[in-house]
């Protein structure tokens, strides 16, 4: 049973570049949710997805924007990317009725450069 | 104020000894809480649940106190592969999304 995959794993930018994150859940989960975790710091909350609608977002510009597709999967995206965009960005996948279910991908790794 | 506020270490401590870390949270949204253990460079793995009456999980004990609004972790007879970051975490909102503590590193030396 595949658990939380993301793509790529690691990734260079430019600042001002744009950037796609990729998930698939973890088998039989209808829900995805994506976190910014800077280096030395706990993972930040930037939004959920579930039915292919955002369900809540937590205090990101709105440089970040997602989308959440019918199979499930989704997309991070990021623009005009600052250096301060610089780290892990964590999918996390759980079923909606199970609330706190979380099963973590193991993040890709960004780099503004 | 970060809404979940934990003492970031690093604690270092010779395997078979016991150790407690402490978190204090802000925010009275969250109804839940958690600690999650990440191993470097790893994604946050699920430790424990945290209850009002305490529990217990192996040499692994959570307490949590609402009226202080302190939640505890505590390890006994640690061992060399309990080094980790071990994060508090708070749960809550209408997406029962997670809020991270910055994490605590531990460090067990043979």
């Amino acid at each position: 049973d595949a658990g939380v995959t993301q793509s790529p794993t690691h990734l260079i930018k430019t600042r001002g570049q744009q950037v796609t994150l990729r998930c698939s859940p973890k088998s039989g989960h209808d829900t995805v949710s994506w976190y910014q975790q800077a280096l030395g710091q706990g993972p930040q909350f930037i939004f959920q997805y579930y039915e292919e609608e955002e369900r809540q977002r937590g205090n990101f510009p709105d440089r970040f924007s997602g989308h959440q597709f019918p199979n499930y999967s989704s997309e991070l995206n990021v623009n005009a990317l600052l250096l301060g965009d610089s780290a892990l960005y964590l999918c996390a996948s759980s079923l909606v009725q199970d609330a706190y279910g979380y099963t973590f991908g193991s993040g890709t790794r960004l780099t503004v450069v | 104020r970060k809404e979940v506020e934990q003492d970031p270490g690093p604690f270092n401590v010779p395997e078979g000894a016991t150790v407690a870390f402490n978190c204090t949270y802000s925010n009275s949204a969250s109804q839940s809480f958690f600690w999650y253990r990440q191993d470097c460079r790893k994604e946050p793995k699920l430790l424990m649940s945290v209850y009002s009456s305490g529990n217990e999980d192996g040499r692994f004990t959570a307490q949590l106190n609402r009226a202080s609004q302190y939640i505890s972790l505590l390890i006994r007879e640690s061992k060399l592969s309990d080094s980790a970051t071990y994060l508090c975490v708070g749960g809550g909102g209408s997406a029962r999304q997670l809020t991270f503590g910055s994490g605590t590193q531990l460090t067990v030396l043979p």
